[in-house]
């Protein structure tokens, strides 16, 4: 079972369309972040969100933190072919370990 | 800076073998971590080693060990092998130290297929 559940597993959309992808968990995390890992290669880390209810935004994409530390989204704008990839958000448990529980995962393809 | 380098990149062994992966973390990170990362698991925590010592650990069986050395390589063993254990390993290095989550920067995986 896993700590953190991604929805949806599949996202396969159009150019220029907007997208909400979800990060549920019944554990509160001590923060809370978001990669993006492209074929071949380790994630990359997109944001960190610490505190509940904060929301961060990178250019087109939009990160909230829920109020009760237990969930995120990751929102994207205007998705772009270069958006495709594999979204993972990482939960930190405990404060000061370097120790990530992952989500399961939402491979996004954007079709020009 | 180059970035965390992992060797080799890619791994065919039979059951019951042992493997031994190799991790160098950018040059003046600490702090190394390794997950395991399947199709039907996603990414999943082995450990963690700061200064030549663990630090973390999964919840992963003894056959997967690690250590790291004085220059902050690592290098993560996996004895008998099973199939299960066929698997995409990836290691994260981080400065360390800091008393809080560091950003982890991920190298690109050695794919292990074990036959």
């Amino acid at each position: 079972t896993q700590l953190l559940e991604q929805s949806p597993q599949f996202l396969s959309i159009q150019e220029g369309e907007n997208l909400t992808v979800y990060c549920n968990s019944s554990s509160v995390f001590s923060s809370l972040q978001w990669y993006r890992q492209e074929p071949g290669e380790g994630p990359v880390l997109l944001v960190t969100v610490v505190t509940g209810g904060e929301v961060k935004k990178l250019k087109r994409l939009t990160f909230q933190f829920g109020d009760a530390r237990k969930d995120s989204s990751l929102h994207i704008t205007a998705a772009q072919p270069g958006d495709t990839g594999l979204y993972l958000c990482a939960g930190e448990r405990y404060t000061g370990a370097n120790n990530l529980f992952f989500g399961t995962g939402t491979r996004l393809t954007v079709i020009p | 800076k180059a970035g965390v380098t992992q060797t080799p990149r890619y791994l065919i062994k039979t059951r019951g073998q042992q493997v031994t992966l190799s991790c160098s973390p950018i040059s003046g990170h600490r702090s190394v971590s390794w997950y395991q990362q399947t199709p039907g698991q996603g990414l999943q925590f082995l450990f963690e080693y700061f200064s030549e010592t663990q630090r973390n650990k999964g919840n992963f069986p003894g056959r997967f060990s690690g250590r790291q050395f004085s220059n902050s390589r690592s290098e993560m063993n996996v004895s008998t092998l099973e199939l299960g254990d066929s698997a995409l390993y990836l290691c994260a290095s981080s400065p360390g130290g800091s008393g809080g989550l560091d950003e982890q920067y991920f190298g690109p995986g050695t794919r292990l297929t074990v036959t």
